[in-house]
C-alpha cells in the first residue's frame, strides 16, 4: 500500500479556510484517496474520496493534481468543531487483496482557535 | 439508531484475564473489520469479515486474539490472558461494499477502551 506523508499539526482560527496536504509518490493506478476525520474517543470519520482532478460534498473538498503523488483536503471557514485529527489514505478501495482494509497514519491534529 | 455500535465503551481488566468485545455493524453491511489503536497512533486494522468468513487476519492478531461472525451480523473479538500491552482503543467499522467496483466507505462505531491494570 502506498505510504502518505502529511503534516502532524496544524493551527487555525474560526472562518478561515484550511488546506492539509498529504504526500503519496508511489500512489498505484488502482489506489484511492481517501480522508478521515476522527475527534477523541470516537471512530473515524469518513470525509471524502476521491481518484483524480477535483471532489466536493457539503463539507470539504478534495484536489488532486494530474501526477496524484499528492491530494489536499480543503476545508472551508472552519469552526471549532472542526478541531479533530484527520487521516489521509490511499488504498485499492476497489477490492483485490487488500479488502478495503485501511491503512492509517499518524495523520494530521488540526487545532482551530477562537 | 443504524450506526455501528459496540459493547462495553470501556473495559478494565486485570492482566491474564480474558475479555470479549462485540459490534453491531450496520445492518445489510455485509464487511465487518476490527482495528486497534493506542494514545497518539491511527488505527491498525487486525482482521477483516465479508459475510460470516473472515478472509484475512494483520500479524498483529496473536493466537491469543480471536474474532467471530457466526451469522455474518455482530462480531466479537476475544482477548484470551490479557497482557499490559493490550491496552487500547479497539475499534470496529462495517461497510457496504460490491465485488471489484467502487469505493468502500466504512462507518466507525465509537471503540471499547480496554485498560489492562
Amino acid at each position: 500500500l502506498a505510504k502518505t506523508t502529511q503534516p502532524i499539526s496544524m493551527d487555525s482560527y474560526e472562518g478561515q479556510e484550511v488546506n492539509i496536504t498529504c504526500s503519496h509518490n508511489n500512489i498505484a493506478t488502482n489506489d484511492y484517496i481517501t480522508w478521515y476525520q476522527q475527534f477523541p474517543s470516537q471512530g473515524p470519520r469518513f470525509i471524502i474520496q476521491g481518484y483524480k482532478t477535483k471532489v466536493t460534498n457539503e463539507v470539504a473538498s478534495l484536489f488532486i493534481p494530474a501526477d496524484r503523488k499528492s491530494s489536499t483536503l480543503s476545508l472551508p471557514r472552519v469552526s471549532l468543531s472542526d478541531t479533530a485529527v484527520y487521516y489521509c489514505l490511499v488504498g485499492d478501495h476497489a477490492g483485490g487483496t487488500s479488502y478495503g482494509k485501511l491503512t492509517f497514519g499518524q495523520g494530521t491534529i488540526l487545532t482551530v482557535h477562537p | 439508531d443504524t450506526g455501528v455500535s459496540q459493547d462495553p465503551r470501556h473495559k478494565i481488566t486485570k492482566r491474564g484475564q480474558n475479555v470479549t468485545f462485540r459490534c453491531d455493524p450496520i445492518s445489510e453491511h455485509n464487511r465487518l473489520y476490527w482495528y486497534r489503536q493506542t494514545l497518539g497512533q491511527g488505527p491498525e486494522f487486525l482482521t477483516y469479515f465479508q459475510n460470516e468468513a473472515q478472509l484475512e487476519k494483520s500479524r498483529l492478531l496473536s493466537d491469543r486474539f480471536s474474532a467471530e461472525r457466526p451469522k455474518g451480523s455482530f462480531s466479537t473479538l476475544e482477548i484470551q490472558r490479557t497482557e499490559q500491552g493490550d491496552s487500547a482503543m479497539y475499534l470496529c467499522a462495517s461497510s457496504l461494499a460490491f465485488g471489484l467496483a467502487g469505493e468502500d466507505e466504512q462507518y466507525f462505531g465509537p471503540g471499547t477502551r480496554l485498560t489492562v491494570t
